[in-house]
């Protein structure tokens, strides 16, 4: 099973918006609305900011959001903030597994 | 407040065995899938393997099937994970994780251990 396809690296100044992708196939992200993406700060273990595609856990700010497009996902984080600097991994689900991308690291200038 | 707490890493020779552990609490554990989900040194997520909230279905990775066998002690709201044949492509941190619903089975991650190092190396 291939795993989730997401860019490397994306950077942005404080206050900017950023956007990452998320692709997977017709059999994963395209297929069921269980995309999820985590953030997570070095040693520390990953977080849930955003689950079912575009719902956002209570605490996490409302700069993040998520939107789905055939077999693409999308994690904007509006208004960026110096604490947003973290990797960021996108996971889908497929009946009986999970499939995580490589990771985005998110860098703030 | 959900706690998952994770012990029983450490170093281990390639073709060892070795067993984590996941204390849970804070949370009516036997209404929940659970996963164990690993990430090696400088690397991405790797999914490992799901059991279901009764235990009565597992799921696990091609990578680890037929080496790793994720179990459940609802009555200690325990999770576990014995590793076997271990190899050095095995050394990683092991997060324990909580589905994000009740009965349901790898849609989504709400809340993670700490993590615990599992290092196989001669």
């Amino acid at each position: 099973q291939s795993a989730l396809t997401q860019p490397a690296s994306v950077s942005g100044s404080p206050g900017q918006s950023i956007t990452i992708s998320c692709t997977g196939t017709s059999s994963d992200v395209g297929h069921y609305n269980y995309v999820s993406w985590y953030q997570q700060h070095p040693g520390k273990a990953p977080k849930v900011i955003i689950y079912e595609v575009s719902n956002r856990p209570s605490g996490v700010p409302d700069r993040f959001s998520g939107s789905k497009s055939g077999d693409t996902a999308f994690l904007t984080i509006s208004g960026l903030q110096a604490e947003d600097e973290a990797d960021y991994y996108c996971g889908s689900y497929t009946p009986g597994t999970t499939k995580f991308a490589g990771g985005t690291k998110v860098t703030v200038l | 407040e959900v706690q998952l707490l994770e012990s029983g890493g450490g170093l281990v020779q390639p073709g060892g065995s070795l067993r984590l552990s996941c204390a849970a609490s804070g949370f009516a554990f036997s209404n929940y899938g659970m996963s164990w989900v690993r990430q090696a040194p400088g690397k991405g997520l790797e999914w490992v393997a799901a059991i279901d909230a009764s235990g009565g279905a597992t799921f696990h990775a091609g990578s680890v099937q037929g080496r790793f066998t994720i179990s459940r002690d609802n009555s200690n709201d325990m999770l576990h994970l014995q590793m076997s044949s271990l190899r050095a492509e095995d050394t990683a941190i092991y997060y324990c994780a909580k589905e994000g619903k009740p009965m349901m089975v790898v849609t989504c991650f709400d809340y993670w251990g700490q993590g615990m190092l599992v290092t196989v190396s001669s």
